[in-house]
């Protein structure tokens, strides 16, 4: 079955970094493009990033644009979110999903890890 | 950016009831609609893609329907496991992918 497994988060300081990894297991990594998607407290759901299959192709939301940086290692099948210059509003629980090639349909994600940037 | 104003924000309703949740996007977007249901703690799930296709393993009391602009999502018969929130979720144009602020579904 199709299992994908966030960890990273934690509590960190604005303006410094953070890097979220998601473990994929049950499907052939390499054939799906990826995504991150998030979720601030009490407020709804909001996609942050993409990655193609190969990684040729990556998109980004305007709010973590020049940020955040999505990448993937197919031979590990590990998806990353590298978070820079975090923010007090990038506070959220962050999910992976996959998708079901890479046209924006989000079949399976993650249970999500919790990012929180307080000073 | 294509914009997703879904309605209503929440709603309260009985084991049993007939609920609809509505969809609007800001341009047309075909048939490139998903629907997804989240629980509190949990991953969400995907009921709906491509505006009326039912995922394998959801209970046929889901339905969607609608394209170009206007969409709608209904559960024909609510259970209690049915109790979270809905949201919609555009796929059209992946730069960006865009939800609606989603519907809580509640008990009354």
């Amino acid at each position: 079955q199709v299992q994908l497994v966030e960890s990273g988060g934690g509590v960190v300081h604005p303006g410094r970094s953070l890097r979220l990894s998601c473990a994929a297991s049950g499907f052939t990594f390499s054939s799906s493009g990826m995504h991150w998607i998030r979720q601030a407290p009490g407020k709804g759901l909001e996609w942050v990033a993409a990655i193609s299959s190969d990684g040729s192709n990556k998109y980004n939301a305007d709010s973590v644009k020049g940020r955040f940086t999505i990448s993937r290692d197919n031979s590990n099948n590990t998806l990353y979110l590298q978070m820079n210059s975090l923010r007090v509003e990038d506070t959220a629980l962050y999910y992976c999903a996959k998708d079901r090639g890479f046209s924006g349909v989000f079949d399976f994600w993650g249970q999500g890890i919790l990012v929180t940037v307080s000073s | 950016d294509i914009q997703m104003t879904q309605s209503p924000s929440s709603l309260s309703a009985s084991v049993g009831d007939r609920v609809t949740i509505t969809c609007q996007a800001s341009q047309d977007i075909s048939n490139y609609l998903n629907w997804y249901q989240h629980k509190p703690g949990t991953a969400p799930k995907l009921l709906i893609s491509d505006a009326s296709t039912l995922e394998t393993g959801v209970p046929s009391r889901f339905s969607g329907s609608g394209s170009g602009k206007d969409f709608s999502f209904t559960i024909s018969s609510l259970q209690p496991e049915d109790f979270a929130t809905y949201y919609c979720q555009q796929c059209d144009n992946l730069r960006p992918l865009t939800f609606g602020g989603g519907t809580k579904l509640e008990i009354k």
